[in-house]
């Protein structure tokens, strides 16, 4: 099984800040990497796929880059709303994992 | 933008089966290039992938929950279904139904979820 570990578990940011999340796989998985969003009491929302590919409608505040191991989401100018839990998602093989998750905090 | 909405029982007693549908009303189930998926995430935790299943009945399940479910498809009702045996408090969780797609099996539109508790 493929371990996902996203550091850190917990940020505090201002809003405009520029945030960074990783996401480190405990083996190479290529580009199937997959990263959601999610508000409190929300189900989980799509973001990006394939690493670095914006699912429909997302603001283009938020990228990914990366392959093989290790990858990144940034969220660039962050806004009030982008507080929620940030989840990278690998496909590559089974069983698909998660990432532990990233709590963003708002001040 | 794709619904899903999931639906069942709120408690289920130890070591009963616990059974959830999730509906797509507004979309076909039986359109190819989608996989159709069970995610569950204990209260505070991360999400957990449980199985997914295509239109025509194949199955791909969690090895570590593999004994224990049953993901089935209803094309005429346009839903699919969970089934979890001999459930303990460990399955307490909120249950989310999603749409996966098949080009690189990443889930695109989530249900609302629903909370599962175990208890007697």
């Amino acid at each position: 099984e493929i371990v996902l570990t996203q550091s850190p578990d917990f940020q505090s940011v201002t809003p405009k800040e520029k945030v960074t999340i990783t996401c480190r796989a405990s083996q190479s998985i290529g580009s199937s990497l997959h990263w959601y969003q999610q508000k409190p009491d929300q189900s989980p929302k799509l973001l990006i796929k394939y690493a670095s590919q914006s699912f429909s409608g997302v603001p283009s505040r938020f990228s990914g880059s990366g392959s093989g191991t290790d990858f990144t989401l940034t969220i660039n100018s962050l806004e009030a709303e982008d507080a929620a839990i940030y989840y990278c998602h690998q496909s590559s093989s089974f069983p698909h994992t998660f990432g532990q998750g990233t709590r963003l905090e708002i001040k | 933008q794709l619904q899903l909405q999931g639906s069942g029982p709120g408690l289920v007693k130890p070591s009963e089966t616990l059974s959830l549908t999730c509906s797509v009303p507004g979309g076909s189930i039986s359109r190819t290039n989608y996989y159709w998926g069970w995610i569950r995430q204990p209260p505070g935790k991360g999400l957990e992938w449980i199985g997914s299943i295509y239109y025509s009945g194949s199955t791909y399940y969690n090895p570590s929950l593999k004994s224990r479910v049953t993901i089935s498809v209803d094309t005429s009702k346009n839903q699919f279904s969970l089934k979890l045996s001999s459930v303990t408090a460990a399955d307490t969780a909120v249950y989310y139904c999603a749409r996966q797609v098949d080009e690189g099996y990443y889930f695109d539109y989530w249900g609302q979820g629903t909370l599962v508790i175990v208890s007697s």
